[in-house]
């Protein structure tokens, strides 16, 4: 594709429930990157994936998180049981190989209520 | 571990001035270092980086040079455009390939 597409743009929902967010990387790219960005703050690496290996799941805030990425192409991450706490701007990115120049997706902005 | 510190913002200039955000890391061994802007209303792009010591990263007349003796990645540019209203943001990458950022620093630039 042209570039890294996140959806869906928004997503508000209650807490408690569970929240599954997607990126489609661009086309090609073996290297996928997910971060947190909450409000006035910088952003949070979350993991990042080599192929469909994510080989550090300690950026991940809590067992709550999850991510997984299939046909070394779309990956989506995961909250379970979400909180007030998860609400924050979800970002993607992709490179073409693991510490390549990364290109950014729109993100999904996620409220929990 | 590895940390990103900038310039807290917002910074406010007037068209034509000259600009400094600075930022320090904190790393182990060898990182690469980014400055990233972010746009109104856009993703975030790659403005600028610099792999190793001394290196120097140049993109629409904004530099930032690795020096690694005051662990230090500071963007300049000399001449400042409304058009560069943005949020930048510092980042290191370390030997793991993970990558921190800083808080970024809104810039603001006035006619």
């Amino acid at each position: 594709g042209a570039g890294v597409s996140q959806s869906p743009s928004n997503k508000v929902t209650e807490k408690g429930k569970d929240v599954e967010l997607r990126c489609d990387p661009i086309s090609g790219h073996t290297a996928l990157y997910w971060y947190r960005q909450r409000l006035g703050q910088g952003l949070e690496f979350l993991i990042y994936f080599q192929g469909n290996s994510a080989p550090d799941k300690s950026g991940l805030p809590s067992d709550r998180f999850s991510a997984e990425r299939t046909g070394e192409s779309v990956s989506t991450l995961t909250i379970q049981r979400t909180q007030q706490e998860d609400s924050a701007v979800y970002l993607c990115a992709s490179s073409r190989i693991v510490g390549d120049t990364q290109y950014f997706g729109p993100g999904t902005r996620l409220t929990v209520l | 571990g590895n940390s990103v510190t900038q310039m807290e913002g917002p910074v406010t200039l007037s068209e034509e001035a000259f600009l400094t955000i600075n930022c320090t890391y904190t790393a182990t061994g060898y990182p690469s270092l980014f400055w990233y802007v972010q746009y109104p209303g856009e993703g975030l792009q790659l403005l600028l980086k610099a792999t190793k010591a001394d290196d120097k990263g140049s993109n629409k007349g904004f530099e930032a040079t690795y020096r690694k003796e005051t662990t230090s990645f500071h963007l300049e540019k000399g001449s400042v455009q409304v058009s560069d209203s943005a949020v930048y943001f510092c980042a290191l990458k370390g030997n793991n390939n993970d990558m921190r950022f800083g808080a970024g620093t809104r810039l603001t630039v006035k006619p």
